[in-house]
Formats: structure tokens, C-alpha cells, sequence
């Protein structure tokens, strides 16, 4: 069975510094990789994914995240953290059968906080 | 193009109660999926959806139930309500059944008292 490991529960770093956010996946097939952002009291929303090829992906508010296989790693990166960036992120590994894939199995999540 | 829509947003019972959520996907998306949310145990995935058939079950007791409509909208329904459903219920929806499509609504947040 697939699982996500986010090893960092709540990490905090200063306005305009750097980030990186830790993600390990088990899966026995090539996985499909995801990351998503939530903000209080709000939905999932997506920020980059990975299926194939490159190995790093470019995503939504200047992030970017790069799939390490020999590793089972997709972290997380951002050059310059601002401050509208804190929220809790999600790594996310996609699963099915038969040919499709239909559910999305979550780490425990990041929360990320910003100091000004 | 409208987002998923899900109602209500909030919502508060007795234990013992039972309670139905709804879901309207965007418009031409065929699968619904369903996750529970809590501090505990995180996002887990519910069930799935596809042309008003039920494709795929998580690990949940048969407490927890849904149903998918002709024009895609989905319910799911907990009976017998219980402290520890209290939870973020959120809907997502894709046009066929593939997770790098979702798109994922509002949630609502069920309190159980």
C-alpha cells in the first residue's frame, strides 16, 4: 500500500528567506506526486504535480518541487518565502487499479509558518 | 467555469444523529470523491464516485455512505453520529477518474456534540 511521509510537522521560517519542505512516498508503481496548500478553514488547492519526465516541476506562486526516485523524495521549494505563503501543505501520492487512478493518499502535513 | 460546491458549509449534531453532505462538481466532471479530514488521522480518502456508481471505498465503517446523481452531484451520508466524526469533509471532482484532475471544494466542517 502506498503511504507519504512529511517528516516536519510545523516549521517557520522568516519573510524572504528560502524553503524547503521534506516529502518521502512508498509506492510500488511509478507514482503520481502532489502537493497542495490549505488555508484556514479552506479547501485543497493545488500547487504542481508530477507524473513523468522531468524531474522538476514547476508550480503555482513560485514553487517548485523536484522527484529524486533513488530517494522516494518530492520536496518542496521555494527561492523567497513571503508572507501570504503560511498555510499548511500537503504532500500527496496517487493511486488506483486497473488502469485508473482515482484516490489520493496525504501526508500528515506541514505547517508552515512566516515571521515577518 | 464554477468550482465544487458543497453545503453547507458548517454543520453541528448530537451524537446518535445522522447527517446527509452534498456536493455539485464542476460542470461535465463525471467522478466525485469524498475525504474526511481531522487533526488525528489526517486526510483519508472515503469513497469514489464515477457515473452514479460507486467505484472504490476506503478503510470507513458502513456508517459512512454516499450516492451519486444523474447530474453528477453526490451526498454522502453518516448515520449514528458519533464524537469522532467530527471532521472537515471535503469533496473533489475530476472528469474522468484520474486524481491528477481533481479539483477539490470548500469542505464542511461537521461538529458532533
Amino acid at each position: 500500500a502506498q503511504s507519504v511521509t512529511q517528516p516536519d510537522i510545523h516549521i517557520t521560517v522568516s519573510e524572504g528567506a528560502s524553503l524547503e519542505l521534506r516529502c518521502n512516498y512508498s509506492y510500488g508503481a511509478t507514482p503520481y506526486l502532489f502537493w497542495y496548500v490549505q488555508s484556514p478553514g479552506q479547501g485543497l488547492q493545488l500547487l504542481l504535480k508530477y507524473f513523468s519526465g522531468d524531474t522538476l516541476v514547476q508550480g503555482i506562486k513560485g514553487f517548485e518541487a523536484e522527484f529524486k526516485r533513488s530517494q522516494s523524495s518530492f520536496n518542496l521549494r521555494k527561492p523567497s518565502v513571503h508572507w501570504s505563503d503560511a498555510a499548511e501543505y500537503f504532500c500527496a501520492v496517487g493511486a488506483g487499479s486497473g488502469g485508473s487512478n482515482y484516490k489520493l493518499t496525504f501526508g500528515k502535513g506541514t505547517l508552515l509558518t512566516v515571521n515577518p | 467555469k464554477a468550482g465544487v460546491t458543497q453545503t453547507p458549509r458548517y454543520l453541528i449534531k448530537t451524537r446518535g444523529q445522522q447527517v446527509t453532505l452534498s456536493c455539485s462538481p464542476i460542470s461535465g466532471h463525471r467522478s466525485v470523491s469524498w475525504y474526511q479530514q481531522t487533526p488525528g488521522q489526517g486526510l483519508q480518502f472515503l469513497f469514489e464516485y464515477f457515473s452514479e456508481t460507486q467505484r472504490n471505498k476506503g478503510n470507513f465503517p458502513g456508517r459512512f455512505s454516499g450516492r451519486q446523481f444523474s447530474n453528477s452531484r453526490s451526498e454522502m451520508n453518516v448515520s449514528t453520529l458519533e464524537l469522532g466524526d467530527s471532521a472537515l469533509y471535503l469533496c473533489a471532482s475530476s472528469p474522468r477518474d484520474r486524481v491528477d484532475e481533481q479539483n477539490f471544494g470548500p469542505g464542511t466542517r461537521l461538529t458532533v456534540t
